[in-house]
């Protein structure tokens, strides 16, 4: 149980066009998900913070405009990097915590590579 | 505010060797805390956790205790295996998860 998908799980595109990363929970609500950077040999940035019909909880130093986040249902998430460049070369992780999240433990999905030419 | 410190890497053992990688915390009150693994290619996997001072978390042989007067939460193994080279990363958990750094463990055969 509690398994979180992601799609696509690389992706190149060219600079300047958008890129729409879907993040879902497979078997299970997520009232909250998460988006995360991670670039290579570091840690898990956190982007933002994603809570169903509302809009998304973005941390210090992320472009909001740039990182669009959407939180349609309790199942699905979706990231759009909008004009993407070769430094939003990375690799975006999901996950999503339970509706009744004791211990707040997340799942996280497997993760997008994104590659910008 | 919070933060995770975890011992940099990478961590090189031989197999059947006792591993130690530290971590330590700063949080007011009682997080939960957590230690993830990343194998190669692959999203996070949660390996254990501990959501009270003096719990105790394990997993797959792995072990680590929440020691709130140290605040620490060291993870241990007593044998390794190869096929537990990955990334390790050591967290705390609140209404968002703080991790450290990430530790890389190689184990040669």
């Amino acid at each position: 149980g509690a398994v979180v998908s992601q799609h696509p799980s690389r992706v190149i595109c060219k600079s300047g066009t958008s890129v729409k990363i879907e993040c879902r929970s497979l078997d299970f609500q997520a009232t909250t998900m998460f988006w995360y950077r991670q670039f290579p040999k570091k840690s898990l940035m956190l982007m933002a913070t994603s809570n169903e019909g509302s809009k998304a909880t973005y941390e210090q130093g992320v472009e909001k405009d740039k990182f669009l986040i959407n939180h349609a249902s309790l199942t699905l998430s979706t990231l759009t990097v909008t004009s993407a460049h070769p430094e939003d070369s990375s690799f975006y992780i999901c996950s999503a915590t339970l509706a009744d999240n004791l211990g707040n433990e997340q799942f996280f999905g497997p993760g997008t590579r994104l590659t910008v030419l | 505010g919070d933060s995770v410190t975890q011992m940099e890497g990478p961590v090189t053992l031989s197999e059947e060797a006792f591993l130690t990688i530290n971590c330590t915390y700063t949080a007011t009150g009682y997080p939960s805390l957590f230690w993830y693994v990343q194998y190669p290619g692959e999203g996070l996997q949660l390996l254990l956790k501990a959501t009270k001072a003096d719990d105790k978390g394990s997993n797959k042989g792995f072990e680590a205790t929440y020691r709130k007067e140290t605040t620490s939460f060291h993870l241990e193994k007593g044998s390794v295996q190869v096929s537990d080279s990955a990334v390790y990363f050591c967290a705390l958990g609140r209404d968002k998860i703080i991790f450290g750094k990430g530790t890389r463990l190689h184990i040669l055969p």
